[in-house]
């Protein structure tokens, strides 16, 4: 079964650095998300992208956060320079349709910590 | 998306079927239920959905009150693999669109050997 895989699977940083976390969505899905899960707290929708531009964001995603689809396959959330709270696991999610009814496919996510 | 309400936690043997519910009694005419559950280290899965009729698949059922204003997810034979918190989402298909899930605090399901 096609699954929507991230990279890298933990990624440390030091405050203040730029990262960039990957995603592979599932090959004939349209709609890409990021979401975050603070360690502990429930999970947050960060973003929504569709036909290469930002379709919804959340007030989480400040200044700081950017997203891209550089090529066919993949979708990047870059953020700027880090903070302490940013520390996180984040998932991608990528969905076929706009339809309610269509489910988000969900990776497995990346553990960033920010020390 | 309108408001649901889950118990906190809920606890079930193995091999036993499980029941978690969900009130939503703010449901609009037009509000799918979703039920997805996020495995321990593991990103959100989707389980079900449904609009008005009970729904059935591999993994689960669902059970739609008639007045919409509940559901249930079933786990017909619970095993450890299925400790998880469930998420009870509704999502309104009038709106659909790009817009995200929104995640509540969702039921943490224990399995007991």
């Amino acid at each position: 079964e096609p699954e929507v895989t991230q990279t890298p699977s933990h990624q440390v940083t030091q405050m203040g650095q730029e990262v960039i976390l990957r995603c592979v969505p599932i090959s004939n899905h349209l709609y890409f998300y990021w979401y975050r899960q603070i360690l502990g707290q429930k999970v947050e929708f960060l973003v929504s992208f569709y036909n290469n531009e930002i379709s919804e964001k959340s007030e989480i995603f400040d200044d700081q956060f950017s997203v891209e689809r550089p090529d066919g396959s993949n979708f990047t959330l870059k953020i700027r320079s880090t903070k302490l709270e940013d520390s996180a696991m984040y998932f991608c999610a990528s969905r076929l349709s706009y339809r309610a009814n269509s489910p988000l496919h969900f990776g497995n996510g990346t553990r960033l910590t920010v020390t | 998306d309108a408001k649901t309400t889950q118990p906190n936690s809920m606890e079930s043997n193995e091999e036993e079927p499980v029941h978690l519910p969900c009130n939503h009694s703010t449901i609009s005419g037009t509000d799918y239920i979703h039920w997805y559950r996020q495995l321990p280290s593991q990103g959100p899965e989707y389980v079900i959905h449904g609009l008005t009729s009970n729904v059935n698949n591999r993994m689960a059922s669902l059970a739609i009150a008639e007045d919409r204003k509940s559901s249930t997810l079933i786990l017909h034979r619970a095993t450890l693999r299925d400790a998880a918190v469930y998420y009870c989402i509704l999502r309104d298909r009038s709106g659909g669109g790009a817009d995200g899930l929104t995640f509540g605090k969702g039921t943490h399901l224990i399995i007991q050997p």
